[in-house]
């Protein structure tokens, strides 16, 4: 499958407890973004990516929120202390290139529960 | 802020009609891109226009853009209910610190009655 990977596909997780979601991206790329996706909603971007660095955390919350893409393995973000409204759809996106408007390719997403 | 807005929000038609989505945007943009989304599924890519151009088509999809109306439209032909889903647009920003980015709309959820 040389698709965008995630998982896992589904993650259930008491209030205060950490939540890692995991993203593989396509062959071949090394920029990464993440979104997430309320009910009824478009959607946001969090973070982008290139292997072992940041290039944009703007939309990414300012506490409890962090993202790493290593040499080695695949991107994850990770949520501490998760609260109810942290419950949402965690998308993972790839392109080749990083350019503005280049085509991303979307994984299945991770789907949060936070109870 | 938000970059794209999709109008209707839904839309329920029979197999055979055409569907038309329409999408507007605030901000000078690269390009605009199409996405769907099945019921709990990530996206699918669909189509890209580039700021440079006014239409495109792909197989039963025909987009518009009028960047003087900061505006895009999504037609779908002979509907079938398998094309039953969520569609987004997203747009791409002009310079800024935003390389990358994509700026989704809400979605219009369209439903096609077999």
């Amino acid at each position: 499958n040389a698709g965008v990977m995630q998982n896992p596909r589904h993650l259930v997780r008491r209030r205060g407890q950490e939540a890692r979601l995991r993203c593989s991206p396509m062959k071949g790329h090394s920029h990464v973004y993440w979104y997430r996706q309320l009910p009824e909603e478009g959607l946001k971007f969090m973070v982008y990516l290139q292997k072992e660095n940041i290039i944009d955390e703007s939309g990414m919350p300012k506490e409890r929120f962090s993202a790493e893409f290593p040499k080695e393995g695949p991107s994850i973000l990770r949520i501490q202390q998760v609260v109810r409204g942290d419950s949402a759809a965690y998308f993972c996106a790839s392109s080749l290139r990083g350019l503005a408007g280049e085509e991303q390719y979307f994984g299945p997403g991770t789907r949060l529960t936070v109870t | 802020s938000q970059q794209g807005e999709e109008d209707p929000q839904a839309l329920s038609i029979q197999e055979g009609e055409n569907a038309t989505m329409n999408c507007s945007y605030k901000t000078s943009i690269n390009n605009l891109q199409w996405y769907r989304q099945n019921s709990g599924r990530g996206l699918v890519h669909l189509i890209l226009i580039r700021s440079n151009e006014r239409e495109k088509h792909s197989g039963r999809l025909r987009v518009t853009l009028d960047t003087s109306k900061k505006s895009s439209s999504l037609l779908i032909t002979a509907s079938r209910a398998a094309d039953t889903a969520s569609y987004f647009c997203a747009t791409s920003q002009v310079g800024g610190s935003t390389l990358g980015r994509l700026y989704f709309g809400r979605g219009t959820q369209l439903t096609v009655w077999p």
